[in-house]
């Protein structure tokens, strides 16, 4: 069975620019979790959902970091616009219950 | 007290000896308590997790022991091996929630 699917692995863009990363959880996994991972704050849950549904967003830093979960299958993240403070390795999980498994996670690098 | 506590920053350890990483946490609600190993560019996999309800678990060379009165968890890593060379991360929930908060995590170096 395929993990949590992330995509794109690498994004560098410049600051000002619009960026989305997208996530694909594990099929049957009811809860997807976006966290961002950094040397200086080490790993920072941003945002969850469960069933599609926003439950948490006190992690995302400011109004520029929005989440959508369109559907059970897929999750984006989108900043807008981005920041070099934003360069990060920006990782999804998703999970039934307690147990969490992440994604590859993507490196965004914002110059 | 949402605080997940992680000692050491970094570990160097020999090729056969026992890793030890340790983690404290504040909050009584928590009830759920995984490891996570991180390599290189790689996300965190589980590793091994424990509920307070028992103060030690094993899986093959992984072992989590638990101390609930003192609130704190550590994992044992036996016969460390070169190939357990990563960053391990501990990290406390409560079932409630499902939101994790993550130790800062410890280096491991097992030289061979």
């Amino acid at each position: 069975d395929a993990g949590v699917i992330q995509s794109p692995r690498h994004e560098v863009t410049e600051m000002g620019q619009e960026v989305t990363l997208r996530c694909k959880p594990i099929s049957g996994h009811n809860s997807l979790f976006w966290y961002r991972q950094t040397m200086m704050r080490g790993l920072e849950l941003l945002i969850y959902f469960n069933n599609n549904v926003p439950i948490d967003d006190s992690g995302m830093p400011e109004d520029r970091f929005s989440a959508k979960m369109p559907n059970a299958s897929f999750s984006t993240l989108k900043i807008q616009p981005s920041e070099p403070r934003d360069s990060a390795v920006y990782f999804c999980a998703s999970s039934t219950g307690l147990e969490q498994y992440f994604g590859p996670g993507t490196r965004l690098t914002v110059t | 007290q949402q605080q997940v506590k992680q000692s050491p920053q970094s570990l160097i350890v020999q090729k056969g000896g026992i890793s030890i990483i340790n983690c404290a946490y504040e909050n009584t609600a928590f009830d759920y308590f995984p490891w996570y190993q991180q390599f290189p560019g790689k996300g965190p996999a589980l590793l091994i997790a424990i509920r307070p309800d028992v103060s030690e678990k094993k899986e093959g060379r992984f072992t989590i022991s638990f101390n609930k009165s003192a609130k704190q968890f550590s994992l044992h890593i036996m016969d460390s091996q070169p190939g357990d060379s990563a960053t391990y991360f501990c990290a406390a929930t409560h079932s409630g929630t499902y939101k994790y908060i993550f130790g800062t995590g410890t280096r491991l170096k097992v030289l061979a």
